[in-house]
């Protein structure tokens, strides 16, 4: 079945620093792909997302390309900030209405 | 205006009581989803509705799980005889478009069962 398979958190990173968070997925078909931020005390908040091969999801200065060759959807940020600190969430749609959603990688990033 | 919201956003239940979650869409959002998520995982698709019709109840991890959206709007999750297995974050996310790419996500129900 489709899955998605993001790196294992948490991530420290001092602020400025340069940020990846790896995400890759299983699918069959084409399907849409998202990055969710989860903010303490919050719900989840759309970040950004990609609709199609090579399509580029861009907010916040965050930004990820949807790789088909490598089944691939990383988060970069080049330069994090405090405010950053969350836990981000990879995930795919298949075409349907349904997510299917990553673990989560929480971020900590140290003034 | 207003995002979605869900009440209560904390809930104790002693083990055998029956819990009901409310979730408040976006106005003139045709799509419901509940989500279930616990602690250290992502969220994990429970159920849909398409105004008051529930047209998937697959994620539902058992009979004791229930849940209605009876005007198309406002929908309850509710657990009977609760287990300490049901202990987690309830997420209610909804859509205008059935299509649902875009889900705008409640900040969720944190159930604690003792």
């Amino acid at each position: 079945g489709d899955s998605v398979t993001q790196m294992e958190g948490p991530v420290t990173l001092s602020e400025e620093a340069f940020l990846t968070i790896n995400c890759t997925y299983t699918a069959t078909g084409y399907p849409s792909l998202f990055w969710y931020v989860q903010y303490p005390g919050e719900g989840l908040q759309l970040l950004l997302k990609a609709t199609k091969a090579d399509d580029k999801g861009s907010n916040k200065g965050f930004e990820a390309t949807y790789r088909k060759e490598t089944t691939s959807f990383h988060l970069e940020k080049g330069s994090v900030q405090v405010s950053d600190s969350a836990v981000y969430f990879c995930a795919l749609s298949p075409g349907t209405y349904k997510y299917i959603f990553g673990t989560g990688t929480r971020l900590k990033v140290l003034a | 205006g207003a995002g979605v919201s869900q009440s209560p956003r904390y809930k104790v239940a002693k083990r055998g009581q029956d819990v009901a979650l409310r979730c408040d869409p976006i106005s003139g959002h045709v799509s419901l989803f509940w989500y279930q998520q616990a602690l250290g995982q992502g969220p994990e698709f429970l159920t849909y509705f398409q105004n008051e019709a529930q047209l998937d109840k697959s994620g539902l991890p058992s009979d004791r799980f229930f849940a209605e959206r009876p005007e198309g709007s406002v929908s309850t999750l509710k657990i009977q005889r609760t287990q300490q297995e049901d202990s987690a974050v309830y997420l209610c996310a909804s859509s205008f478009d059935p299509g649902a790419y875009e889900q705008y996500f409640g900040p969720g129900t944190r159930l604690t069962v003792t």
